[in-house]
């Protein structure tokens, strides 16, 4: 089975700062891999889909890169409304077909 | 816009089954799942069915004991669960693919989901 590791499960940053979450997947997935965002109590989010991908709407502070096993999302120039929880999840022909990382928890400084 | 329903309290080892109404999307040109939340836990695939049902997938966790389809007349998806266990407790999601009639692919619309309380 695939595992996705995600890394840091909680990161620290103040409004203005740069972050980044990294994703790492036990084989290699090509760039069949999403990021969402989570906010307490709300249904997970979108962000961006095949390693690099922005969805339609999210602002151009997010981004994301990689390939094959290890991935990065980056958020530049954090606003109060990026404070929330990220997942991966990567998305192939392996078993199980989806699987989601642990979540990484980005909160204020 | 997806809009689940049916979830509630349930004993552990009886059956519940959930239900997801679309709109505002051609529905039967997607694929659509239903991804599962644990009480302050992370987010875990139950299950997918292909645009027109004829593929689908079960996380091993769920295999033999939940049951997905579609009614595309209907806008709608269900998800029949049997022999409910208390790990089986959680916010069910229903959600949608991202590409129309795709394959393997993101989910870009997620319904608010419908609470699973297995309990005795």
């Amino acid at each position: 089975d695939i595992q996705m590791t995600q890394s840091p499960s909680t990161l620290s940053a103040s409004v203005g700062d740069s972050v980044t979450i990294t994703c790492r997947a036990s084989q290699s997935i090509s760039s069949w891999l999403a990021w969402y965002q989570q906010k307490p109590g709300k249904a997970p989010k979108l962000l961006i889909y095949k390693a690099s991908n922005l969805e339609s709407g999210v602002p151009s502070r997010f981004s994301g890169s990689g390939s094959g096993t290890e991935f990065t999302l980056t958020i530049s120039s954090l606003q109060p409304d990026d404070f929330a929880t990220y997942y991966c999840q990567q998305y192939s022909s392996y078993s199980p077909m989806y699987t989601f990382g642990q979540g990484t928890k980005l909160e204020i400084k | 816009q997806l809009v689940e329903s049916g979830g509630g309290l349930v004993q552990p080892g009886r059956s519940l089954r959930l239900s997801c109404v679309a709109s505002g999307f051609t529905f039967d040109d997607y694929g659509m799942h239903w991804v599962r939340q644990a009480p302050g836990k992370g987010l875990e695939w139950v299950s997918g069915i292909s645009w027109k049902g004829g593929r689908i997938h079960y996380a091993d966790s769920v295999k033999g004991r939940f049951t997905i389809s579609r009614d595309n007349a209907r806008n709608s998806l269900y998800l029949q669960m049997n022999s409910l266990r208390t790990e089986d407790m959680a916010l069910y999601y229903c959600v949608k693919a991202r590409t129309a009639a795709g394959g393997i692919d993101a989910f870009d619309i997620w319904g608010q989901g419908t609470m699973v309380t297995v309990s005795s």
